[in-house]
C-alpha cells in the first residue's frame, strides 16, 4: 500500500522566515496531495490541496509543489505568522487516504 | 450549517465491552472515512466509504467495523475494544474523494 514519509517532524521558525515542509510517497498511481493544518485540540482543516495533473498551487502565502517523477511534494509558506503555529499533515490519495506522520511548526514572534 | 457530528465526545470504557462511535453528515457526501491518531503517527485511515453499501479497509482495519446504511451515517463499530485502541478518533465526509474532506469534532477513547 501507499507510504508516505513527512519531514521534518518539527520545525521552528522566527515570524516572517519562510517554513518547508517535505513529503514523499511511494504509490506512483496517486493522484491527489492534499495538506492539512491542525491546531491543539481541534479538528485537521484543509489549507492548499494539488492533483497530479499539476505540478504548483499557490494561495496567498501558502504553495504546494509536486514532482511526479520523484514521487514527492512540499509546503511552503512564506512570511510566517505566530497563527501559522500547528501541526501540519500532507497526505497522498489514490482510493484510500494516507497522511504523513506530521510537522509540528513554530513560528516565533 | 454545514458539518459532521460525532458522539460521543468522550468515552471511557473497559476491555471486551462493544461500543459504536457515530458520525453523521448533512452535507449529502458521498465518501466517508473513519481515521485514528495517534501521537507520532499522524491520521491513520481505519476505514473509508465511497458509497451506501460500499466499504473499504483503510490502513488500520483490525479490530473495527463499519457500516453505511445510509448515506448521511457512518457508525464506527469496535465490537471487543481493547487497550490498544485508545485513541482519538476522527470521522470525515467529502463530495469526492479528491476534495476537501471535512473532519467531525473527535472522539477520544480511552480503554482500561
Amino acid at each position: 500500500g501507499e507510504n508516505v514519509e513527512q519531514h521534518p517532524s518539527t520545525l521552528s521558525v522566527q515570524e516572517g522566515d519562510s517554513a518547508v515542509i517535505k513529503c514523499t510517497y511511494s504509490d506512483s498511481a496517486s493522484n491527489y496531495f492534499p495538506w492539512y493544518k491542525q491546531e491543539l485540540g481541534k479538528r485537521p482543516q484543509l489549507i492548499i490541496d494539488i492533483r497530479s495533473n499539476v505540478g504548483e498551487k499557490k494561495d496567498q502565502r501558502i504553495a504546494v509543489t509536486l514532482n511526479k517523477t520523484a514521487k514527492h511534494f512540499s509546503l511552503h509558506i512564506t512570511e510566517t505568522q505566530p497563527e501559522d503555529s500547528a501541526v501540519y499533515f500532507c497526505a497522498a490519495s489514490k482510493s484510500d487516504m494516507r497522511f504523513g506522520a506530521g510537522t509540528r511548526l513554530t513560528v516565533k514572534p | 450549517e454545514a458539518q459532521v457530528t460525532q458522539n460521543p465526545r468522550y468515552l471511557i470504557t473497559v476491555t471486551g465491552k462493544k461500543l459504536t462511535v457515530t458520525c453523521s453528515q448533512n452535507m449529502n457526501h458521498e465518501y466517508m472515512s473513519w481515521y485514528r491518531q495517534d501521537p507520532g503517527l499522524g491520521l491513520r485511515q481505519i476505514y473509508y466509504s465511497m458509497n451506501v453499501e460500499v466499504t473499504d479497509k483503510g490502513d488500520v482495519p483490525e479490530g473495527y467495523k463499519v457500516s453505511r446504511k445510509e448515506k448521511r451515517n457512518f457508525p464506527l463499530i469496535l465490537e471487543s475494544p481493547s487497550p490498544n485502541q485508545t485513541s482519538l478518533y476522527f470521522c470525515a465526509s467529502t463530495r469526492d474523494r479528491r476534495d476537501e474532506q471535512f473532519f467531525g469534532p473527535g472522539t477520544r477513547l480511552t480503554v482500561l
